[in-house]
């Protein structure tokens, strides 16, 4: 089972704090790494989906950046708002999975406190 | 299009009780899964397809059973239920691995007493 860590497991921030995580994934034989917003009582809805090193990606205020050298990935929000409240997630693909299988972590909760 | 539709909304069983979960999505996906989460735990893998005859084992495959007969349908069948099968379950289809996003269905609460 390879591992994928997310930290930090919680986060409580202001209403207007920006903010970031972190993803930490294996850096060999890297094929994708995807981010998931999950809100509670409802479904993960898909983010990013990253592939080549160095890509940033942008929707709205979030962003997220990609190392595949060093294996970790960062989610920025910018200026926080309480609808942002959400497990955050994200999932490694490794080159190596014969049948593209994505190993998730287990996520980061984060609070947007009004 | 529906996207991921799953049935039931929410089960209670009987320990020793088997079940059906139905999977579908109208998006002409080639892989789909099945993921279980549990309080502190995330999402893990149960079972996955990559396309109609071909699946795999994820990381808890105990006690569940998969099949892919059509692109559309990945139902997941609960041999005989036992109350550490209680969880939320949410399959979840992509049009490939790898660089496509995957579509979650709504999920499955399930209780097994």
């Amino acid at each position: 089972i390879l591992n994928v860590e997310q930290s930090p497991q919680s986060l409580h921030v202001q209403e207007g704090d920006s903010t970031n995580f972190t993803c930490s994934f294996p850096s060999s034989n890297f094929y994708a790494l995807h981010w998931y917003r999950w809100e509670t009582a409802k479904s993960p809805e898909a983010l990013f989906v990253m592939t080549l090193n160095g890509d940033e990606k942008k929707k709205g205020r979030i962003s997220a950046t990609l190392n595949t050298k060093e294996g970790y990935s960062y989610l920025y929000i910018k200026g926080s708002q309480p609808e942002d409240s959400a497990t955050y997630l994200c999932a490694f693909l490794w080159r190596g999975s014969t049948l593209g299988r994505l190993y998730f972590g287990r996520g980061t909760q984060l609070t947007v406190w009004p | 299009n529906a996207g991921v539709t799953q049935t039931p909304k929410f089960q209670v069983l009987k320990t020793g009780q088997s079940m059906t979960l139905q999977c579908a999505q109208d998006m002409n996906h080639e892989y789909m899964s099945w993921y279980r989460q549990d309080p502190g735990m995330g999402l893990r893998l149960i079972h996955y397809s990559v396309g109609a005859g071909i699946t795999d084992q994820g990381e808890v495959p105990n006690g569940y059973n998969v099949s892919r007969s059509t692109t559309e349908d990945f139902p997941l069948r609960l041999l005989s239920a036992a109350p550490s099968q209680t969880s939320v379950y949410f399959c979840a289809s992509s049009q490939r691995q790898g660089s496509y996003e995957q579509y979650f269905g709504p999920g499955t609460r399930l209780t097994v007493t």
